[in-house]
């Protein structure tokens, strides 16, 4: 079974500063899709960005890139000139390729920005 | 872009009662709608898969008897939550898949179900 492991819990960054929330996941699949979710006070699931597996380039969204180390099943989130918006729950997410199949999401890891 | 409605927000009722959640997608055909669950603080946890015209899959361990879905339309998808208790309160989201695969489903904003 395919799962998803956030390991930081807690993240703290400063207004403009950059910082990288670590994801790590398993499977067997050699195409599939990854994606970076964020939750706000809300609690309204908005994408931040996804990646294809079968793409060697990091996929970037204005402010927000990813780190995707296919070998090494690691799909890190960079925020750069981080903004007191973009405090929030962030999770990773799988899904297999083909249309309908489920996202497996990790635990999530609350970033909070500070002025 | 792709949107789901959600509705109630929120709803309070009494243990014992149903509760009926309804989501809609209003500018694209959701073959395939996910349905979660959320605890505070805690991540989404899946409870069940509807396909349109099917019945849904449940995840091991949802009672598909206390959590019903219909998937009718391609537009709209429910959740009925019966003889609802107190430890069915919780977070419900759903989400919408559409006929484009890349897309990382749209979410419906949630119903936050109290029950008292």
């Amino acid at each position: 079974a395919q799962t998803v492991t956030q390991s930081q819990p807690e993240m703290s960054v400063q207004e403009a500063e950059t910082v990288t929330l670590s994801c790590t996941y398993d499977t067997s699949e050699s195409d599939y899709y990854l994606f970076w979710y964020k939750q706000p006070p809300s609690r309204q699931m908005i994408l931040v960005i996804r990646q294809e597996a079968y793409k060697q380039q990091n996929a970037t969204e204005n402010r927000f890139s990813v780190n995707f180390q296919k070998a090494a099943k690691s799909f890190s989130l960079k925020i750069s000139d981080s903004q007191l918006g973009d405090a929030a729950m962030y999770f990773c997410a799988y899904r297999k390729t083909g249309t309908a199949s489920k996202l497996t999401f990790g635990t999530g890891t609350r970033l909070q920005v500070t002025l | 872009g792709a949107v789901v409605s959600q509705h109630p927000s929120r709803v309070i009722c009494k243990s014992g009662t149903s509760v009926k959640i309804e989501c809609r997608s209003l500018d694209f055909q959701a073959t395939t709608m996910f349905w979660y669950r959320q605890f505070p603080k805690k991540s989404l946890m899946l409870m069940a898969t509807s396909n349109e015209g099917s019945k849904a899959t449940y995840e091991q361990g949802v009672e598909k008897d206390k959590f019903l879905i219909n998937h009718a339309s391609l537009t709209l998808s429910t959740l009925t939550v019966t003889s609802a208790h107190p430890e069915d309160s919780s977070f419900y989201i759903c989400s919408a898949s559409s006929d484009r695969k890349e897309d990382g489903y749209t979410f419906g904003s949630g119903t936050r179900l109290t029950v008292v």
